[in-house]
C-alpha cells in the first residue's frame, strides 16, 4: 500500500476481553514500531522489530501485552484481559533500516469500558 | 534505558511571536529527528540531524543538534496559526538497535 495501514481504526471493548490490533507497514520497510499515546500525552514506546533480529520488547508495560510480526511484514499487537488504563491510541510506524523517516499509521483508538 | 526529555510541555503564543522547544537525551544519540502532529492526526516527519553541531533550516523552522549529540532544539520564527500542533523530538541510539525514543512533545497553540 501507499502508507502504513492500521486496523481497526476504532475499537471499543469490555474490560477483561482480549483485543488484537493490526499494522500493515509500507512494503519493504524492515523496521516496525508500536507506540501508545494517551489523550494529550506523548508517544510511549512499546516494541520495535528490525528485520530478523529479536524484537526489542523493553517498552511493553505488562505481560498482558504481546506483539508479533509475521514474515517480516504485518504485525499484530495483542492485549489480553484489557483494563481501563489500556485505553489510548495505538500507533504503528515503519521505516527502512537506517532510513531517517518513520512513517506512522493513523492509529487504532482503543476504548476499554 | 535511554530517555528523551522535552520542554516545555505546552506553549501558548500570539501569532507572530517566536517559539522554541528543547530536547535532551540521557545518552549520546546517533541522530535526532523531529516530528509534527496536528490535532487529531498522526506524527509526520520533519527532519533528521546527524552531525554534531548541525543546524538545518526549513523556511521559518530552525533545527539544531548539540555538539555532544545529547540535545537539540526547534525554533519557529514568527509563528502562524498553521504551526499549531505538537512537536516531538525522537532520538535514535544505534547502540540499542536503532530504535526511536520520543520525547513527551511540546504542544503549541497560536492565538491569531
Amino acid at each position: 500500500g501507499a502508507g502504513v495501514s492500521q486496523s481497526p481504526s476504532n475499537k471499543v471493548t469490555e474490560k477483561g476481553k482480549d483485543v488484537e490490533l493490526r499494522c500493515d507497514p509500507i512494503s519493504g520497510h524492515t523496521a516496525l514500531y508500536w507506540y501508545r499515546q494517551s489523550l494529550g500525552q506523548g508517544l510511549e514506546f512499546l516494541i520495535y522489530f528490525q528485520g530478523n533480529s529479536a524484537p526489542d520488547k523493553s517498552g511493553l508495560p505488562s505481560d498482558r501485552f504481546s506483539a508479533e510480526r509475521t514474515g517480516g511484514s504485518v504485525s499484530t499487537l495483542t492485549i489480553q484481559r484489557t483494563q481501563q488504563e489500556d485505553s489510548a491510541v495505538y500507533l504503528c510506524a515503519s521505516s527502512f533500516r537506517g532510513g531517517p523517516e518513520a512513517f506512522f499509521g493513523q492509529g487504532t483508538r482503543l476504548t476499554v469500558v | 534505558g535511554q530517555q528523551v526529555m522535552q520542554i516545555p510541555q505546552y506553549q501558548h503564543v500570539q501569532e507572530g511571536e517566536d517559539f522554541t522547544t528543547y530536547c535532551n537525551s540521557s545518552t549520546t544519540l546517533s541522530n535526532i529527528q523531529w516530528y509534527k502532529q496536528r490535532p487529531g492526526g498522526h506524527p509526520v516527519f520533519l527532519i533528521q540531524l546527524v552531525k554534531s553541531g548541525e543546524v538545518k533550516k526549513q523556511k521559518r523552522l530552525t533545527f539544531q543538534f548539540g555538539e555532544a549529540k545529547k540535545n537539540s532544539s526547534l525554533h519557529i520564527t514568527a509563528t502562524q496559526t498553521t504551526d499549531v500542533g505538537t512537536y516531538f523530538c525522537a532520538g535514535r541510539d544505534n547502540n540499542q538497535g536503532g530504535k526511536l525514543i520520543f520525547g513527551q512533545g511540546t504542544e503549541l497553540s497560536v492565538k491569531p
